[in-house]
């Protein structure tokens, strides 16, 4: 069964300031996505960025970006230039590709706080 | 409504009660899936329905826990003679297609707490 850990309970970042949020995965497929969420108080899950793993170059969407390694099996978050509204939870998660099995797999997630 | 959306937004009820919970999804969304996320942990898959079959229903996790899909919108969860155990948010997500890569949508949950 695929598992995913995250291994920071809790991360703190100073506004403006660079972040990482790491993420390790176990898989025996070779085809699957990875994803991160963003959980606000608000709980509703927004995606923040993809990335298939059958692509080798690192997504990226504005400031954040992602280093993805999949002989190591990681796929951390880095969050550039934060800004106050990006803290929150922010979970990893993993999908197979294989037909009928989409269903996400999330790691515990990691809370994020930015102090200005 | 423009989103996924669940009701109630938080529900309160006594152990061994039996408890509803409802998701719209987006209008013309076919996969929809629920989640649970207890305390402190990610979030679990419960069941997962194309139109109002559910091919995949592995995450349930009792046989208290019951799931329809009717018209191919609306989902109801059912929980039977709830635990304290149950006490969580369960979000639903819905998806315009199932197996290309499609964002999931997520509605903002409904917190249940048994007492």
């Amino acid at each position: 069964a695929q598992t995913v850990t995250q291994s920071q309970p809790e991360m703190s970042v100073q506004e403006a300031e660079t972040v990482t949020l790491s993420c390790t995965y176990d898989t025996s497929e070779s085809d699957y996505y990875l994803f991160w969420y963003k959980q606000p108080p608000s709980r509703q899950m927004i995606l923040v960025i993809r990335q298939e793993a059958y692509k080798q170059q690192n997504a990226t969407e504005n400031r954040f970006s992602v280093n993805f390694q999949k002989a190591a099996k990681s796929f951390s978050l880095k969050i550039s230039d934060s800004q106050l509204g990006d803290a929150a939870m922010y979970f990893c998660a993993y999908r197979s590709a294989i037909y009928n099995t989409d269903k996400l797999i999330f790691g515990t997630g990691t809370r994020l706080q930015v102090f200005p | 409504g423009a989103g996924v959306s669940q009701s109630p937004s938080n529900k309160v009820t006594e152990k061994g009660k039996d408890v509803e919970l409802r998701c719209d999804p987006i209008s013309g969304h076919t996969a929809l899936y629920w989640y649970r996320q207890s305390l402190g942990q990610g979030l679990e898959f419960l069941i997962y329905f194309q139109g109002n079959s559910a091919p995949d229903k592995s995450g349930l996790p009792s046989d208290r826990f019951s799931a329809e899909r009717t018209g191919g919108s609306v989902s109801t969860l059912t929980i039977q003679r709830t635990q304290q155990e149950d006490s969580a948010v369960y979000l639903c997500a819905s998806s315009l297609v199932e197996r290309i890569l499609v964002e999931q949508y997520f509605g903002p949950g409904t917190r249940l707490t048994v007492t």
